[in-house]
């Protein structure tokens, strides 16, 4: 089974809708993270949690929110949705004193018409 | 300046050949340093890290620090059709928490 998984793996949805992607791990880090990537872009940091109580915004958190619900689930919320966020986001995770390497989930392919 | 910089290619080599990928990054004081693999759809997938001056090899992959000069390459030898990926260079900078800031990838291609 996969350590790091997220749902869904595709979404078409509409501007202005609410939408929420999943994140989950078997992997025991403390550390998650959601990252967006674009065509011939690298990836953006939208926000990274070190543990359940602590969220940090990242490079480009407006138009987006998250929740931490437990070690082992983190989401992102897209509130009113718009097509300039139509991208491939990516859930990572890392542990304390593993290198801060950085594991990351098959991504969810979001399309926003 | 970018803080982690990456020719964006494609690098094309032959099958069989040694492929050279390199990475340059703007802060002198960052102590750690990652190579991605990432194939066309699918997410980054760790190959190598690196925490200390030189050369350190894992099979065909070779990665090489240089704090001095900023920079840190990925050595793929003996080259296959199916390394043909998006490599992406990740630093750990200083003053930025515990996050990764990575580069825009440089596009590998192995041809036969």
């Amino acid at each position: 089974d996969a350590d790091v998984t997220q749902t869904p793996r595709n979404r078409i949805t509409k501007t202005g809708k609410r939408i929420m992607l999943e994140c989950s791990q078997t992997k025991g880090h403390d550390r998650m993270y959601w990252y967006r990537q674009d065509p011939g872009l690298g990836l953006q940091l939208i926000y990274y949690s070190f543990d359940v109580k602590d969220i940090n915004k990242g490079e480009i958190s407006d138009g987006y929110s998250v929740s931490r619900q437990a070690q082992a689930k983190f989401s992102l919320s897209l509130e009113s949705a718009i097509p300039n966020q139509t991208a491939l986001y990516f859930c990572a995770t890392s542990g304390q004193g593993a290198g801060d390497e950085q594991f990351f989930g098959p991504g969810t392919r979001l399309t926003v018409l | 300046q970018k803080e982690v910089e990456q020719n964006s290619g494609p690098l094309s080599v032959p099958e069989g050949a040694i492929a050279s990928l390199n990475c340059t990054y703007s802060d002198r004081g960052s102590q750690s340093f990652f190579w991605y693999r990432q194939y066309s759809g699918k997410s980054p997938e760790l190959i190598m890290s690196i925490y200390s001056n030189g050369d350190k090899e894992d099979g065909r992959f070779t990665a090489q620090l240089n704090k001095a000069s900023q920079y840190v390459s990925l050595l793929i030898r003996d080259s296959q059709p199916s390394d043909s990926a998006t490599y992406l260079c990740a630093v750990k900078l200083t003053g930025g928490g515990n996050k990764l800031t990575f580069g825009t990838g440089t596009q590998l291609k192995v041809e036969l």
